[in-house]
């Protein structure tokens, strides 16, 4: 069985500058999240999709990310206009019910310089 | 406000020694509990978890405890192995929440042959 995987595995961009990043749950987990971990700290939720739909974003900082999971596979993120305290690596997990056991993707570095 | 916190940056332990990883929380309306271990690069990787009605959870080499009216819990893994080697995270949740993760900082474990 494939695990989560996340495209790209880095990101360097400017500041103002647009980046998508895309996560491949695995397949028939209907459950995905996006987290968040800045340099050393916590790992913040930022949203969590049941099939297409949004479950909760109350952890989406604002609104200058937009995620979307349309047809309920995969799942990109969009950070437009980025800005510096953007950077971090950015983690997608996928579960079959949302108190299992969630598997998470090797996430996305993203730099804004 | 951090809800939940892993006051140990990193810890040291001898092979074959017995190793303790602390987690407080605040909210009491937390319910399960799960310890993830990450490497370098890599996505977090779910260890073992806890439901707030037990207060000891064993699978091999790691056993968590929770101590509810202390608010605390803890992961001991014994004997540590060099393969230990990880930071690891304590997570929160509550039904309430949808079973939103909540994040400690993560303890960077380090075993020493």
């Amino acid at each position: 069985e494939a695990g989560v995987t996340q495209f790209p595995s880095h990101s360097v961009i400017e500041k103002g500058q647009t980046v998508t990043l895309r996560c491949d749950p695995i397949s028939g987990h209907d459950n995905l999240y996006w987290y968040r971990r800045v340099m050393g700290k916590e790992i913040k939720f930022l949203l969590h999709f049941v099939k297409e739909s949004k479950q909760d974003e109350s952890g989406m900082p604002n609104n200058r990310f937009l995620a979307e999971r349309t047809g309920g596979t995969y799942s990109t993120l969009k950070v437009q206009p980025a800005e510096l305290e953007d950077s971090g690596v950015y983690f997608c997990a996928s579960s079959h019910d949302p108190q299992g056991e969630q598997y998470f993707g090797p996430g996305t570095r993203l730099t804004v310089t | 406000d951090q809800q939940v916190k892993q006051n140990s940056p990193s810890l040291s332990v001898q092979e074959g020694r017995i190793s303790i990883l602390n987690c407080d929380y605040t909210n009491s309306m937390f319910d399960y509990f799960l310890w993830y271990k990450k490497y370098p690069a890599e996505g977090p990787t779910f260890l073992i978890s806890i439901s707030s009605i037990k207060d000891k959870n064993e699978d091999g080499r790691f056993t968590v405890f929770l101590n509810k009216s202390a608010k605390h819990l803890s992961l001991h893994i014994v004997p540590s192995q060099p393969g230990d080697s990880a930071v690891y995270f304590c997570a929160a949740s509550s039904m309430d929440s949808n079973y939103q993760l909540i994040w400690g900082a993560g303890t960077k474990l380090i075993i020493k042959p």
